[in-house]
C-alpha cells in the first residue's frame, strides 16, 4: 500500500481482556517495528521483525505481549489479560532492509484499558 | 544502551523566526539519524534522514546536521510558520536495528 496502515485506530477494552492490533506495512518493506508511546514520551521499542521472524523482541515488557508476522507482510500485536498500564498508543513502522532505510510510521492504534 | 536527549522540551517562537532544535545521543556508533514530526493524535511523519557518512541534509525550509563525534544533531527551521507547530522527534539508529527516540521538542509558532 501507499503507507503503513494500522487497525483499529482506537480500541477501548476492559481490564483482563485480550486485544489484537494489526499493522500492514508499506509494500516491499521487509523490516517491521512495533513501538509504544505514552503521553509526552517518545516511542518505546517493543519488537522488530526481519521478514517473518522476530529478530529482536527485547522490548516486549512481559509475556502478556506477543507479535507475529506469519507471511512476512501483515503483523499482529497481541496483548493478553490487559492491564490499565497497557493504555498507550501502539505505533507500527516499516522500512526497506538496507542499512540506509528510512523508517515510516502508521497513524497508530490508541488502546485504552478501563 | 543508546540514550537520546532533546532540548528544549518546548519552544514558542513568533512567526517568521528561524529556529534550531537540538538532539544529542550517547553512542556515536550509529548508522543514521532521522528527524520526525508528530501532530497531536497522529503518527510520526519522516522529515529528514541523515546517514552516518553525511554531515547534513536539506528539504525545503528544513536543514538537519549531524556531528557523530560530539553526539549531536540539529534541525534548523527557516522562516517558521504556524503550520510548523508540532512535536519534533529525533531517532538514532545504532549498529543493531533499533531506533532510539528522544522525548521530543514541542514547537509552537505564534501568528
Amino acid at each position: 500500500g501507499a503507507g503503513v496502515s494500522q487497525t483499529p485506530s482506537n480500541k477501548v477494552t476492559e481490564k483482563g481482556k485480550y486485544v489484537e492490533l494489526r499493522c500492514d506495512p508499506i509494500s516491499g518493506h521487509t523490516a517491521l517495528y512495533w513501538y509504544r508511546q505514552s503521553l509526552g514520551q517518545g516511542p518505546e521499542f517493543l519488537i522488530y521483525f526481519q521478514g517473518t521472524g522476530a529478530a529482536d523482541d527485547s522490548g516486549l515488557p512481559n509475556d502478556r505481549f506477543f507479535a507475529v508476522r506469519p507471511e512476512g507482510s501483515v503483523s499482529t500485536l497481541k496483548i493478553q489479560r490487559t492491564e490499565r498500564g497497557d493504555s498507550a498508543v501502539y505505533l507500527c513502522a516499516s522500512r526497506r532492509l538496507a542499512n540506509t532505510g528510512e523508517l515510516f510510521f502508521g497513524e497508530g492504534s490508541r488502546l485504552t484499558v478501563l | 544502551k543508546q540514550e537520546v536527549t532533546q532540548i528544549p522540551a518546548a519552544l514558542s517562537v513568533p512567526e517568521g523566526e528561524n529556529l534550531v532544535l537540538n538532539c544529542s545521543f550517547t553512542d556515536s556508533a550509529i548508522y543514521n539519524l532521522q528527524w520526525f514530526r508528530q501532530d497531536p493524535g497522529k503518527g510520526l511523519t519522516s522529515l529528514l534522514l541523515i546517514q552516518s557518512s553525511q554531515r547534513e541534509q536539506t528539504s525545503g525550509r528544513l536543514n538537519a546536521s549531524l556531528d557523530k563525534s560530539s553526539g549531536r544533531s540539529t534541525l534548523y527551521i527557516a522562516a517558521s510558520q504556524p503550520g510548523d507547530s508540532a512535536t519534533y522527534l529525533c531517532a538514532a539508529r545504532g549498529t543493531g536495528n533499533q531506533f532510539y527516540f528522544g522525548t521530543g521538542t514541542s514547537l509552537t509558532v505564534i501568528p
